[in-house]
């Protein structure tokens, strides 16, 4: 079965820095895309970076504007985990986060989600 | 790649047929997904590929369209279908999803 273990949230000051993990169980992490998404309290969803898995571009990354340059997504296919660094965070990156898994080496859709961590970004 | 949904909330029964539409500021082909998500809970994938129905999904949720202009179906309500219902299309980054729908009880 497969299993996506998200951690790593916290209350934060602005300006600062968090990083999150997801342990991936039950599939073989290497050969899957990964996706962090993102919902602020009571708004929809958010898609926030991903991560290509093996074959092709593999490794690629992806991110949205909201984000670029202060996050990064990585991977470590030994550990079975992807991380996302969030430099530089502001109020608006206030949101729980979801850590999802695509059904190939390519992002596209998501067809497993872990339960999500909150960050909470304030002074 | 903009993404709308109508309508924002319906309110229906058990045994309803409830429609929902979502569409895209262009088009995304057939790359288009939808998700169910209670509330405190993970989203949960329903549909891919617009009409490709996830394993483990009752046969009662159903998907269509193509382009720019997508609908996904229950056809009998029951009472676990009480969520919020989102799409997102894949056909390019960044991905972007819908604002949602809220199906509640009548």
């Amino acid at each position: 079965e497969v299993q996506l273990v998200e951690s790593g949230g916290g209350l934060v000051q602005p300006r600062t820095s968090l990083r999150l993990s997801c342990a991936a169980f039950g599939f073989n992490f290497d050969d899957y895309a990964m996706t962090w998404v993102r919902q602020a309290p009571g708004k929809g969803l958010d898609w926030v970076s991903s991560i290509s898995g093996n074959g092709g571009n593999s490794g690629s990354t992806h991110y949205a504007d909201s984000v670029k340059g202060r996050f990064t997504i990585s991977r470590d296919d030994v550990k079975k985990k992807v991380f996302l660094q969030m430099n530089r965070l502001r109020a608006e990156d206030t949101a729980v986060y979801f850590c999802a898994k695509s059904p190939g080496y390519r992002t596209t859709y998501f067809d497993s989600w872990g339960q999500g961590t909150l960050v909470t970004v304030s002074s | 790649i903009q993404m709308t949904q109508s309508p924002s909330s319906v309110s229906a029964s058990v045994g309803d047929k409830v429609t929902i539409t979502c569409r895209a500021s262009q088009d995304i082909t057939s790359s288009l997904a939808w998700f169910q998500q209670k509330p405190g809970k993970a989203p949960k994938s329903l549909i891919f590929a617009a009409s490709s129905l996830e394993t483990g999904v009752p046969s009662r949720f159903s998907g269509s369209g193509s382009g720019t202009h997508f609908t996904l179906t229950i056809s009998s309500l029951q009472p676990e279908d009480f969520a919020t219902f989102f799409c997102q299309q894949y056909d390019s980054f960044p991905f972007t999803f819908g604002p949602g729908t809220r199906v509640d009880m009548k």
